[in-house]
């Protein structure tokens, strides 16, 4: 079975703080995405990677960054989190291809305060 | 502009009867559909899929999906709804945008089903 592991289910951040969201899959796909779900919104696409170091901003990339150094890991990284951050935020991770699907995690329900 | 409507927030059902929840979707050359269910804060699982072929898609937990290109539809449907099956569902489309594949979701469907 395909893996997608989030680092945290959880998490709480004061507002300004530099704040880290891990994932790592473990089926060797190319492609891996970060996801923001909102209700009423879907899910909203900030940034993916079909490659090591090579990331593309996807619909709302800012107030974000990424980093991917190795192929199963994929970072996301909220500069200076902002109330309106508060969401939750989903990985995905696919092989290459128009006709493959992608593998989510679990998601972390991240809170800025 | 490319894009997935799931024009009903909420779809509602008495366990036993049959279930649709409705998809419509733009997007320029041929589309390849998936649906997604997600269960209370948990990450979404792979429903099914439509590629090419035969125009009604069988996937998981008993779940099928029939495509209708002149309708530009791809709904999901199952013959007989269980409690178990509320949740929130999510129809996509991968279009080749921007020089990649991606996936756009529309905004869900939560599905009650009622004892």
């Amino acid at each position: 079975d395909v893996k997608v592991t989030q680092s945290s289910r959880y998490l709480v951040k004061r507002t300004g703080e530099k704040v880290f969201l891990e994932c790592v899959q473990d089926m060797d796909h190319e492609n891996m995405f970060w996801y923001r779900q909102d209700p009423g919104l879907g899910l909203r696409l900030i940034y993916f990677s079909y490659d090591v170091k090579m990331k593309e901003k996807g619909d709302i990339p800012e107030g974000y960054s990424v980093s991917r150094e190795k192929k199963e890991r994929f970072s996301l990284i909220l500069e200076s989190a902002s109330t309106n951050q508060t969401s939750m935020y989903l990985c995905a991770s696919s092989p290459d291809g128009r006709n493959t699907e992608a593998f989510f995690g679990q998601g972390t329900r991240l809170t800025v305060v | 502009a490319q894009s997935v409507a799931q024009p009903e927030d909420q779809v509602n059902v008495a366990e036993g009867n049959p279930l649709t929840v409705k998809c419509t979707y733009s997007v320029s050359g041929n589309p390849y559909l998936f649906w997604y269910v997600q269960y209370p804060n948990r990450g979404l699982q792979f429903l099914l899929k439509y590629i090419t072929g035969d125009n009604l898609v069988k996937g998981s937990y008993g779940f099928e999906a029939e495509f209708n290109k002149s309708q530009t539809s791809f709904h999901l449907k199952k013959p007989s709804a269980l409690v178990s099956d509320s949740a929130l569902y999510f129809c996509a489309v991968k279009a080749f945008s921007g020089g990649y594949n991606k996936l756009i979701f529309g905004a869900g469907t939560r599905l009650a089903v009622h004892p």
